[in-house]
């Protein structure tokens, strides 16, 4: 069956330009996270929603970032004004929410490199 | 959520136990403990969960210490393939996201 789906697979861009990653979760899945994860270190969680609403965004590290998921299913994180440390791998996973929802399906992640 | 501490890296030789251990020492009560494990240039892929029990799957058994405060991860007989950083999260079952720390890199070799 389809797994999650992460487009584009890689993206660069120019310093201060503005970027946006889709992720297409498992048909179903109410839960989605997104994580971006840099060289050498394990992901970083940046937000995760519960159907359309964000159930949390403690992650995202400044008003730059920001994401939606207008119809509970795909959902697109959105890079203001990109800087070179926003350079990394960004990971979309979803699970079936509820109770007992630690079992995440991983993408395969969209490289952004920020030049 | 709990702290985790995992040795950076360990060595396996293909076909034997690969054994990975965990210390949780400040985990709570409601919160299971989660492996993962990432294999290069891959996402991350969900291995196994358990509570209090042992736990077992197609993949790996989990042993987890009567107090909770560590566990191991048990590949029974691992392949090349097995290479990956494998990642110890402890979650409540509250909704909460996984907080990935660094995990242990294991490298299986022929």
């Amino acid at each position: 069956g389809a797994g999650v789906s992460q487009t584009p697979s890689n993206k660069v861009t120019e310093k201060g330009k503005y970027v946006e990653l889709r992720c297409d979760p498992i048909s179903g899945h109410t839960a989605l996270y997104w994580y971006r994860q840099s060289l050498g270190q394990g992901p970083e969680f940046l937000i995760y929603f519960q159907g359309t609403g964000a159930a949390d965004d403690s992650g995202l590290p400044n008003d730059r970032f920001f994401a939606v998921r207008p119809e509970g299913s795909v959902s697109t994180l959105k890079i203001q004004r990109t800087e070179r440390g926003d350079s990394a791998v960004y990971l979309c996973a979803s699970s079936r929410g509820g109770a007992n929802t630690g079992e995440l399906f991983f993408g395969e992640g969209s490289r952004l490199t920020v030049l | 959520d709990a702290k985790t501490t995992q040795p950076p890296s360990m060595d396996c030789a293909e076909g034997r136990a690969a054994n990975l251990p965990c210390n949780h020492s400040t985990i709570s009560g409601n919160e299971y403990v989660y492996w993962y494990r990432q294999i290069h240039s891959q996402g991350p892929q969900y291995i196994i969960h358990g509570l209090k029990n042992n736990e077992t799957n197609e993949m790996a058994s989990l042993i987890i210490t009567e107090d909770r405060k560590s566990s191991t991860l048990i590949l029974p007989h691992a392949t090349l393939r097995d290479t990956a950083v494998y990642y110890c999260i402890p979650r409540n079952q509250a909704g909460t996201a996984l907080i990935f720390g660094k995990g242990t890199t294991l490298s299986v070799s022929s």
